[in-house]
């Protein structure tokens, strides 16, 4: 069985912070990570994966996040925070055979403030 | 279409009455996903389909939820005698194969059970 537990249901920031989203996961098998991002009123859009291969993911819009096997965690990070951060963010967790079937975390709500 | 399309984008139903909900996927993708998205539960996985079979319907909350989808392509979740607590956002999302990890959402059908 898989699970994902997110750190925090709110985290707020100030503009140009650091951003620091914290994700740990329980999984059987090698896991697939994702960390997704929900923006009022829309879908979730994927920011960065990991799979295999190097353990230091970079996605879209300067987020990066680092797979640590022994601490079963997948914090997502980005070095200066932008008003245009403010969103929902989901970690999830897959099994290499179903790819797409995502387990999800509870979800962070971030905010940042001018 | 461009991405993932799902109608209505909004449904207010009475209790006892029964609903569809439609997803229309990225062209080409085979694998199609249901998820619901609530303020208790958050993010779950519901069903998937690979082609026009259902290899997991795991996360079906009862037997007043059903699934089809037909020519491997559009979706329909059905609900019948639908309850207050199946409101939620309804999230359909599709990716290139199961194994694929990249999956792409809808922007949800919001219902309401009044």
């Amino acid at each position: 069985a898989q699970s994902v537990t997110q750190l925090g249901s709110h985290v707020s920031v100030s503009e140009g912070a650091l951003v620091l989203l914290r994700c740990n996961y329980s999984s059987s098998v090698p896991p697939y990570l994702f960390w997704y991002v929900q923006y009022p009123n829309q879908g979730l859009q994927l920011l960065l994966k990991y799979t295999t291969g190097a353990t230091l993911v970079k996605g879209i819009n300067g987020f990066e996040a680092e797979f640590k096997k022994s601490e079963t965690s997948f914090h997502l990070t980005k070095p200066s925070a932008h008003m245009s951060d403010a969103a929902e963010y989901f970690c999830a967790v897959s099994d290499g055979n179903q790819g797409g079937k995502l387990i999800f975390g509870q979800g962070t709500e971030l905010s940042v403030k001018p | 279409g461009a991405g993932v399309s799902q109608s209505p984008s909004n449904k207010v139903t009475e209790k006892g009455k029964d609903v569809e909900l439609r997803c229309d996927p990225i062209s080409g993708h085979t694998a199609l996903y249901w998820y619901r998205q609530s303020l208790g539960q958050g993010l779950e996985f519901l069903i998937y389909f690979q082609g026009n079979s259902a290899p997991d319907k795991s996360g079906l909350p009862s037997d007043r939820f059903s699934a089809e989808r037909t020519g491997g392509s559009v979706s329909t979740l059905t609900i019948q005698r639908t309850q207050q607590e199946d409101s939620a956002v309804y999230l359909c999302a599709s990716s290139l194969a199961i194994q694929d990890t990249e999956a792409f959402f809808g922007q949800g059908t919001r219902l309401t059970v009044v």
